[in-house]
């Protein structure tokens, strides 16, 4: 089962900033936080990833709380090509782990002109 | 090619044929994943590899569907007997070892069973 919630859907103006938040209460000292989105008939698309620390890409920033239960991404000046299915996965670590990514339903990102 | 492919990228096969996919995932990813979407629905873990085993097959949906790995590379997702339900996009991604780095996608292959 996919350890994150966010929500089913957001709109967001075009140019301004997307804020797309996630939680994941109940997650361990040694998993990632992943954001990878999906546009309508594509494979899914990497974004970001984080442990603790703030990240900051060509893409987007991920902000994660200091408890590490929520996490929020970031697209600075969100364009109409940006809109897509937003999915935030906890990856878990270790070497006895795989390492597969478990997607839930994701945040429909609609950018509106 | 520099990212992971996968073919073929459509697939029309009658219920009861045998159908393989396929994957090419990017040279020197160890870690190879195979997921299923349906339509409209999110994506559903099939399979894991770590170089050519499969320590986790747990998503396979039944024993109709297997797949292998040879020389730590190419792919191949077997379905046999397939049935209408098994219509859905199927996705492969490749990584390296390690869960800090991230897994990249193909465009997967959209299989449809009539």
């Amino acid at each position: 089962d996919a350890k994150t919630t966010q929500p089913t859907s957001m709109d967001c103006a075009e140019g301004r900033a997307a804020n797309l938040p996630c939680n994941h209460s109940t997650i361990s000292g040694n998993e990632y936080v992943y954001w990878y989105r999906q546009i309508h008939s594509q494979g899914p698309q990497y974004i970001i990833h984080g442990l603790k620390n703030n990240e900051t890409n060509e893409m987007a920033s991920l902000i994660i709380t200091e408890d590490r239960k929520s996490s929020t991404l970031i697209l600075p000046h969100a364009t109409l090509r940006d809109t897509a299915v937003y999915y935030c996965i906890v990856r878990s670590a270790g070497s006895s782990n795989t390492g597969k990514l478990i997607f839930g339903q994701g945040t429909t990102l609609q950018v509106k002109p | 090619g520099a990212g992971v492919s996968q073919s073929p990228s459509n697939k029309v096969t009658e219920k009861g044929k045998d159908v393989e996919l396929r994957c090419d995932p990017i040279s020197g990813h160890t870690a190879l994943y195979w997921y299923r979407q349906s339509l409209g629905q999110g994506l559903e873990f099939l399979i894991y590899f770590q170089g050519n085993s499969a320590p986790d097959k747990s998503g396979l949906p039944s024993d109709r569907f297997s797949a292998e790995r040879t020389g730590g590379s190419v792919s191949t997702l077997t379905i046999q007997r397939t049935q209408q339900e098994d219509s859905a996009v199927y996705l492969c991604a490749s990584s390296l070892a390690g869960t800090a780095t991230e897994a990249f996608f193909g465009q997967g292959t959209r299989l449809t069973v009539v």
